[in-house]
């Protein structure tokens, strides 16, 4: 079974200073997606990052960067310098994959991590 | 960048009325998805659907829940006889074949339904 671990419940951090997210999944799949999501006030879902079990390189875009560590199954994400507009829940989730002729990319959630940057 | 959209953004219903909850997902998408997320809590799947059946239902997507591709773009969710316990927001999504690209599995932004 699949498990997405989200062990901060909520955070809340100073404008400008730096913040990480954990993630630590569960999984038997050999071959899996992980993604974050961002959940503004507003309720949609926002699409951050998608990365595959075979693709163990960290990855930065502007000011969010994603550690993804198989070895202790954890795919962390730092936002540096973080803004009041950072203020969000945040979704660490992972997808089971079953293979050629028919891939069901079913989601499995954390809890999620309301972050909240004060002025 | 394509996008999943649905409707209505909001609904109330009266406990025991029928729902149906519309998406239409990006076109060249083959699956299609409904979650669930009660206020406060996390994103439950609920169902996923293929070449015009179910691939795959959680334990919440009961008797009450069915799901329909009515006419080739519409992906439907319905509830036959809503509960207080139904409300929730209600997510559709799709993904591609197989890879999946950085727009490979889209949510939509979702239907708040409000049973009273």
């Amino acid at each position: 079974a699949q498990k997405v671990t989200q062990a901060q419940t909520e955070i809340s951090v100073v404008e400008k200073e730096d913040v990480t997210l954990d993630c630590v999944y569960e999984t038997r799949d050999t071959t899996y997606y992980l993604f974050w999501y961002k959940q503004p006030p507003s309720g949609e879902l926002v699409f951050l990052i998608r990365r595959n079990s075979f693709d163990e390189q960290n990855e930065i875009s502007g000011r969010y960067s994603w550690n993804f560590q198989k070895s202790t199954s954890s795919f962390n994400f730092t936002i540096t310098a973080s803004q009041v507009v950072d203020s969000a829940v945040y979704f660490c989730a992972l997808s089971d994959y079953f293979g050629s002729g028919g891939s069901n990319y079913k989601l499995t959630f954390g809890k999620g991590t309301l972050l909240t940057v004060n002025p | 960048e394509p996008e999943v959209t649905q409707t209505p953004s909001h609904q109330v219903t009266q406990m025991g009325q029928e729902v149906i909850l519309r998406c239409v997902p990006i076109s060249n998408h083959l699956y299609f998805y409904w979650y669930r997320q009660i206020l406060g809590q996390k994103v439950e799947f609920l169902v996923s659907f293929y070449n015009n059946e179910i691939s795959e239902k959680s334990e919440i997507f009961d008797d009450q829940f069915s799901v329909e591709r009515p006419d080739g773009s519409n992906f439907t969710l319905k509830i036959r006889s809503t509960k207080l316990e139904d409300s929730a927001m209600y997510f559709c999504a799709s993904s591609e074949w197989e890879t999946l690209s950085n727009y490979g599995y889209t949510f939509g932004s979702g239907t708040r339904l409000t049973v009273v």
